[in-house]
């Protein structure tokens, strides 16, 4: 039962480098969702897929892309890194956009 | 609208005590909530959830409140217990005939700590 599995747990990239963080699901959840937590901030939707073959921006969609590759694959990437994309990242995915979510362990990024 | 705010957004409470986390929100179309517990190093993992259709559920030593015509809702967690210190965060979800880009709104956070 892995439930939410993100690769890596950690990154350390210089600014302009670029990379993608990788998610998936064994749950056979149609949603799937890219946040980023930072101290205070609580956590920031940064885009989401309601179903398959679907993506949508949420809060703070800029400097990322997505892919929803298949149903259970949901990539996050960063074209060019920069120090602002510093964060802990987390992939979460649920039955359908109206039920809760569930989360994967999170990737800490560092762009120095 | 969308917003959900979550107070306080820390809490010292001595071993044994009652914890007690607070969210509000404004929009009407939000129809299940969720709350979730983070420890260091980890995802957000789902603790309880409401509907608004009651105005109380209780699993073990957490116990959410709902008042829906305040549009407040609270965890309560008794006896707590130091290894309930961790972050907790509330969440509403926006009913499936409501569209909108985001709908699973999340509260700030509050930094639990129990204290032995």
């Amino acid at each position: 039962n892995a439930g939410v599995t993100q690769t890596p747990k950690f990154q350390v990239l210089k600014t302009g480098q670029s990379m993608t963080l990788q998610c998936a699901q064994d749950m056979n959840h149609n949603s799937m969702y890219w946040y980023r937590q930072d101290p205070g901030m609580g956590l920031r939707l940064i885009y989401y897929s309601a179903s398959e073959g679907t993506t949508d921006k949420g809060e703070v969609p800029n400097g990322y892309n997505v892919s929803r590759l298949n149903k259970r694959e949901f990539s996050l990437r960063l074209e060019s890194a920069a120090p602002s994309q510093t964060s802990v990242y987390f992939c979460a995915s649920s039955v359908d956009s109206d039920t809760e979510a569930f989360f994967g362990q999170g990737t800490r990024l560092t762009v120095v | 609208q969308q917003q959900v705010k979550q107070s306080p957004q820390s809490l010292i409470v001595q071993k044994g005590g009652i914890s007690i986390i607070n969210c509000a929100y404004e929009n009407t179309a939000f129809d299940y909530f969720p709350w979730y517990q983070q420890f260091p190093g980890k995802g957000p993992a789902l603790l309880i959830a409401i509907r608004p259709d009651v105005s109380e559920k209780k699993e073990g030593r957490f116990t959410i409140s709902f008042n829906k015509s305040a549009k407040q809702f609270s965890l309560h967690i008794m006896d707590s217990q130091p290894g309930d210190s961790a972050t907790y965060f509330c969440a509403a979800i926006v009913n499936p005939g409501y569209s909108s880009a985001s709908k699973i709104i999340f509260g700030s956070g509050t930094r639990l700590s129990i204290r032995p």
